[in-house]
């Protein structure tokens, strides 16, 4: 299996503009977070989903910020506009639901630089 | 809610011990320890589901006390391949297996 895969790894663009960043999960997985990751804050949960459905979206940090999972192969995670305080490593991963939570896989991340 | 991990950062000898420390606020039904290198994702160690109970990867342990709502990891015998940043994510059980990571501690083995 090629893991949990997310496009892009490196992303830069200008204050305003929307980005998405898409994940791809690894096969059989039934549950599917999106983290993000800055050096002042550590790794965010922004929302996770259980067989597609999304669970809990606490932590998206503001209206801006959006994610869907049409399907079990696919997640999208959308913020428009962007702003440069959205500038850090966007992680992916997926798991087996299981009671307590199974081991979490993470694709990559998607570096984002909004200048 | 973000599970408390200290120390903030260690720096070891190869071949010295370390303990890495996880508190939580809230009552835990699992603990989960991950390990990251600088550039990269982070990569499962181990999970934790009862009280008390040990688990072991190659030289690192870790225990979980759930009375006291903490975790904690263990690395004996440091080697150089151990420097990264570990994170303790935690499991509220229950109908959720919502994963919210700590603060991080960064551990740095020298020859």
């Amino acid at each position: 299996d090629a893991g949990v895969i997310q496009s892009p790894r490196h992303e830069v663009t200008e204050m305003g503009q929307e980005v998405t960043l898409r994940c791809k999960p690894i096969s059989g997985h039934n549950s599917l977070f999106w983290y993000r990751q800055t050096m002042m804050r550590g790794l965010e949960l922004l929302i996770y989903f259980n067989n597609n459905v999304p669970i809990d979206d606490s932590g998206m940090p503001e209206d801006r910020f959006s994610a869907k999972m049409p399907n079990a192969s696919f997640s999208t995670l959308k913020i428009q506009p962007s702003e440069p305080r959205d500038s850090a490593v966007y992680f992916c991963a997926s798991s087996l639901r299981a009671t307590g939570g199974g081991e979490a896989f993470f694709g990559q991340g998607t570096r984002l630089t909004v200048v | 809610q973000q599970p408390v991990q200290s120390p903030q950062a260690v720096i070891l000898r190869e071949g010295e011990d370390a303990v890495i420390n996880c508190s939580s606020s809230k009552a835990l039904y699992s603990v989960h320890w991950y390990r990251q290198k600088h550039g990269e994702a982070p990569v499962f160690l181990m999970i934790l589901l009862k009280g008390g109970e040990q688990k072991g990867h190659e030289k690192i342990s870790a225990s979980f006390n759930e009375k006291k709502q903490q975790s904690s990891l263990y690395l004996t015998a440091s080697q150089l391949s151990y420097s990264g940043t570990y994170f303790c994510g935690t499991g509220l059980g229950g109908a959720t297996n919502k994963l919210i990571f700590g603060t991080g501690t960064l551990l740095a083995v020298q020859p």
